[in-house]
């Protein structure tokens, strides 16, 4: 079945650092979405990416959908403590009902 | 303004025992998830329904049995639990009409920590 490897597994970071994480595949997805889950919630939709190529921000946070459409990044700039938690990546197919999901990259800082 | 409410939050249950998930959405979605999610594993899909009345199979479905009781309900069975169930379970949902690419899930719910011994 279809696989993402998400990478790094855990960053331990000072505040005001940037951070990047990414996201690889085997197969070619056409929608790339981006999560951060919080202790005890579930996980919230932090950024979406429908095209090849795109680029899109959220506050200090920008994605990118790879032009092979085999991968995507994360970037949080100026990090601060409430950055803190687990980013997981998640892909699918067009038409597809399903999505596949990283297996999280989990972000810590220090003050 | 709840968006995905999931009951009960925290549960225990003994090896054998069964058990419903529920889980509902008031978002007018049309397609609704289960995911259960354990460390260094990411989210698994166990079962998805994408709209009332139907429902598939996901990655991990063996143990699970699903009922989508109607646009906003979607519950999920453990009819004999295992040790190997124990994992928190997130319910999902998406699929606003009219809206492209609609059927990415993009609304979870806090989730259901289920502890079987």
């Amino acid at each position: 079945g279809q696989q993402l490897n998400q990478s790094p597994q855990s960053m331990f970071i000072q505040e005001g650092e940037d951070v990047s994480m990414n996201c690889t595949s085997s197969s070619i997805f056409n929608t790339w979405l981006w999560y951060k889950q919080e202790p005890g919630e579930g996980p919230v939709l932090l950024i979406a990416l429908y095209k090849a190529g795109e680029l899109t921000s959220n506050g200090r946070l920008t994605a990118q959908f790879g032009i092979t459409r085999k991968d995507s990044f994360l970037n949080i700039s100026a990090s601060i403590p409430s950055d803190v938690g687990i980013y997981f990546c998640a892909g699918a197919i067009q038409g597809a009902q399903k999505l596949v999901f990283g297996q999280g990259t989990r972000l810590t800082i220090n003050p | 303004n709840a968006g995905v409410t999931q009951t009960p939050k925290f549960q225990v249950l003994k090896t054998g025992q069964s058990m419903t998930l529920q889980c509902a959405q008031d978002m007018n979605h049309n397609s609704m998830y289960w995911y259960r999610q354990d460390p260094g594993m990411g989210l698994r899909l166990i079962y998805y329904s994408a709209s009332e009345g139907t429902t598939d199979k996901g990655e991990v479905p063996n143990g699970y049995n699903v009922s989508r009781l109607n646009k906003r309900e979607f519950s999920l069975r453990l009819e004999s639990a295992a040790p190997s169930q124990t994992s928190v379970y997130f319910c999902a949902s998406s699929g606003e009409t009219g809206k492209y690419y609609s059927n990415q899930p993009q609304h979870f719910g806090d989730g259901t920590r289920l502890s079987i011994l």
